[in-house]
């Protein structure tokens, strides 16, 4: 059975900052992945999306890059975090596009 | 641009009580939508999802309908019980495309024993 991991759970990092969330799918190969956002009072925000190894489609203008340096592995990276990066992040997977989406168990991050 | 919104944002219902979730969005051109549960602090769990030719699914004492025509989608939950307790979202394809699944913000259901 498949299976999508994120870590860390939980994260607190100061202004200006670093970021590196990391996501990896387990029992599939070549999967579409997908990070989205979850911010207080608002819906899920679909933030990048990847169909292939190297491929990145972003949806929306930020301080935020994501990578697929394997199949199966998807990162959200920031060179320098602004408060208004805090937010729950969710990585999820489908078979193809606009097919049924998995999701992990995501992680919480507080810029402070 | 497809928009899903859904409606109450909390719900309040006694044990046992059947109850229906509503969902709806503009674009009728929908590729399928989806239904997902969210316990607190927790990432979505996927309940159903209802391809745009179809008109419901089913699983369990969930049954989710789906009529592009008035751009409504429902989950029915029969005989709700304490552990029913999270929020629902549903989430919408759009058409031809379009790889964004677009997502209403939600429903949080209590159901009290």
């Amino acid at each position: 059975s498949q299976t999508i991991h994120q870590w860390p759970a939980t994260l607190v990092q100061p202004v200006g900052s670093p970021l590196s969330l990391e996501c990896t799918v387990e029992g599939t190969s070549n999967p579409n992945l997908y990070w989205y956002r979850q911010a207080a009072g608002r819906g899920l925000q679909l933030l990048f999306y990847s169909v292939g190894i190297g491929q990145i489609s972003s949806e929306v203008p930020q301080n935020l890059s994501a990578s697929r340096p394997q199949d199966r592995q998807f990162i959200l990276s920031s060179k320098k975090l602004l408060l208004s990066d805090s937010g729950f992040y969710l990585c999820a997977w489908s078979v193809r596009t606009r097919e049924k989406q998995y999701f992990g168990p995501g992680t919480r991050l507080t810029v402070t | 641009k497809q928009e899903v919104t859904q409606i109450p944002a909390a719900l309040s219902v006694p044990e046992g009580e059947n109850l229906v979730l509503n969902c709806s969005f503009t674009d009728s051109a929908i590729y399928n939508l989806q239904w997902f549960r969210q316990d607190p602090g927790k990432g979505l769990t996927s309940l159903l999802l209802i391809q745009s030719s179809q008109r419901e699914q089913t699983s369990g004492r969930l049954n989710a309908s789906l009529d592009k025509s008035s751009g409504r989608s429902t989950l029915y939950i029969a005989a709700s019980q304490p552990g029913d307790s999270a929020t629902y979202l549903c989430a919408a394809y759009s058409g031809a495309g379009s790889y964004q699944l677009t997502f209403g913000k939600g429903t949080k259901l209590s159901v009290i024993p």
